[in-house]
């Protein structure tokens, strides 16, 4: 069965940084599309940012584009996210997700997820 | 961006009754080339992520009940629960993947009255 399991959230002062990681097993991993996907507190899901099987090509919402890099190492089965620039705003939960099928469709698994707190 | 909006905010059902929850988006999610609308459904309970219910707006998804079931195409869809169950108290989304962004409705609490 896919397992997803993210790390490295906590709080951190505005401007800051953060290195969240995803640990993926039961799944070839070389071969998924896999996405982070935020979700503040008492609100709705927004996603964040998608990199393809290869890695060779990364995509971001507006609100992150810039300050934060996702990146993956296919030999270790992992997951990143390099957060920089920290904003209160990007206060949430931080979930790691996998589509269905290549291209866009639904995340048919998610991590549990890890919390990223910006505060000062 | 498309936005999402689901409706009601809120619902109080009885246990065997249907519950029906609607989302609304701001431009069509029908892909022409294939007729499927891009269009699923999550189910989250508290302290836990979001879980698959349908997708292309009608697909159940592996292993779920089939009292969950989703309706809709275009711009206006429906997920109904059609004998609520205890279990099902959770807070449901919408999530439109025609195009990126990828967005997501502000959820509909789901509960027991």
């Amino acid at each position: 069965e896919v397992q997803l399991l993210e790390s490295g959230g906590g709080l951190v002062e505005p401007g800051g940084s953060l290195r969240l990681s995803c640990a993926a097993s039961g799944l070839t991993f070389s071969n998924h599309v896999l996405s982070w996907v935020r979700q503040a507190p008492g609100t709705g899901q927004q996603w964040v940012s998608s990199i393809t099987g290869s890695g060779g090509s990364t995509y971001y919402a507006d609100s992150v584009k810039g300050r934060f890099t996702i990146s993956r190492d296919n030999s270790r089965n992992t997951l990143y996210l390099q957060m920089n620039s920290l904003r209160a705003e990007d206060t949430a939960i931080y979930y790691c997700a996998k589509r269905r099928t290549a291209g866009q469709s639904a995340f048919d698994y998610w991590g549990q997820g890890t919390l990223v707190t910006v505060s000062s | 961006d498309i936005v999402m909006t689901q409706s009601p905010e809120s619902l109080a059902v009885s246990l065997g009754e249907r519950a029906t929850i609607n989302c609304k988006s701001s431009q069509s999610v029908l892909y022409s080339s294939n007729n499927k609308n891009n269009l699923a459904w999550y189910q989250q309970k508290p302290g836990q992520p979001p879980k698959l219910l349908i997708y292309w707006a009608s697909t159940r998804e592996s292993g779920v009940p089939d009292r969950f079931s989703g309706s809709g195409s275009g711009t206006d869809f429906t997920l109904t629960i059609s004998s609520l169950q205890a279990e099902d108290v959770a807070v449901y989304y919408c999530h439109q993947y025609y195009n990126s962004p990828n967005t997501f409705g502000q959820g509909t609490r789901l509960e027991i009255k």
